[in-house]
C-alpha cells in the first residue's frame, strides 16, 4: 500500500464547477500538508499549505484537512479552464524525515 | 525574488557525457532539493540539502552526485547516465523543511 492515494483521474468538469480533488495517506505522522498544481512540462507551484487539521480558504481554492480520517481535499470554486492541469497532494512529517511524500497527482480538465 | 531558476532548461546527453545541471535560489532557504520526475508520474526524491550539508541521499545512483557550493546554488553532476535516466529533474527549496517548498521549472534531460 502506498503511503498517499491519489485518484489519477482524469477529471473532466464544466467550467464553473465546483471541483473537489482528494487523497488518503496511512502515515500517522504527517503534520503538514499541501497542494501543487503542475502545467505540462513545467514544476509544481505550491497552491495551498496547511498544518495539522482544518480549513483554509484562498481566493477559489479551500483546502481542508481532516487527521482524525486521513483524508485531504482541495476544492476549487469557478472552476476555469486556465485550472487544468494536474493536481499533487504533499504531505511531511513534524520530525524525523524532513521531505515530502506526494500523491499520484490527478488530471484535471476544465471545459470551456 | 521568490524564484528557484534551473539551468539549461533542456539537455540532451550521450551515455558517455559528463554534464552538471545547476539550480539558484535567493530566498533565504536554508534546505534544497534535487527530484526526479518520469512522464505522468509525481515527483520522486534524490537528495536533501540542509544548511548546505548532506542530510537524505534516497539510495540514488552514483552516477548522480550532487553537490551544494553555497546556500544559494545546488548542482546535480551527472555522469554515465543510462537512457532510462532521460526524465524531468526538479529542484526545489524551502524556509528549513517546514513551509510550503518552492521549484524551479526543471531541466529536462534526454540521454541518448
Amino acid at each position: 500500500q502506498k503511503e498517499v492515494e491519489q485518484d489519477p483521474g482524469p477529471l473532466s468538469v464544466p467550467e464553473g464547477a465546483i471541483v473537489s480533488l482528494n487523497c488518503t495517506y496511512s502515515n500517522s505522522a504527517f503534520q503538514y500538508f499541501m497542494w501543487y498544481r503542475q502545467y505540462s512540462r513545467k514544476g509544481p507551484e505550491l497552491l495551498m499549505y496547511t498544518y495539522s487539521s482544518g480549513n483554509k480558504e484562498d481566493g477559489r481554492f479551500t483546502a481542508q484537512v481532516d487527521k482524525s480520517s486521513k483524508y485531504i481535499s482541495l476544492f476549487i470554486r469557478d472552476s476555469q479552464p486556465s485550472d487544468s492541469a494536474t493536481y499533487l497532494c504533499a504531505m511531511r512529517e513534524d520530525t524525523g524525515r524532513r521531505a515530502l511524500t506526494f500523491g499520484s497527482g490527478t488530471r484535471l480538465q476544465v471545459q470551456p | 525574488d521568490t524564484e528557484v531558476t534551473q539551468t539549461p532548461k533542456h539537455l540532451v546527453m550521450g551515455m558517455t557525457n559528463k554534464k552538471s545541471l545547476k539550480c539558484e535560489q535567493h530566498m533565504g532557504h536554508r534546505a534544497m532539493y534535487w527530484y526526479k520526475q518520469k512522464a505522468k508520474k509525481p515527483p520522486e526524491l534524490m537528495f536533501v540539502y540542509s544548511y548546505e550539508k548532506l542530510s537524505i541521499n534516497e539510495s540514488v545512483p552514483s552516477r548522480f552526485s550532487p553537490e551544494c557550493p553555497n546556500s544559494s546554488l545546488l548542482n546535480l553532476h551527472l555522469h554515465a547516465l543510462q537512457p532510462e535516466d532521460s526524465a524531468l529533474y526538479l529542484c526545489a527549496s524551502s524556509q528549513d523543511g517546514t513551509y510550503g517548498y518552492t521549484f524551479g521549472s526543471g531541466t529536462r534531460l534526454t540521454v541518448v
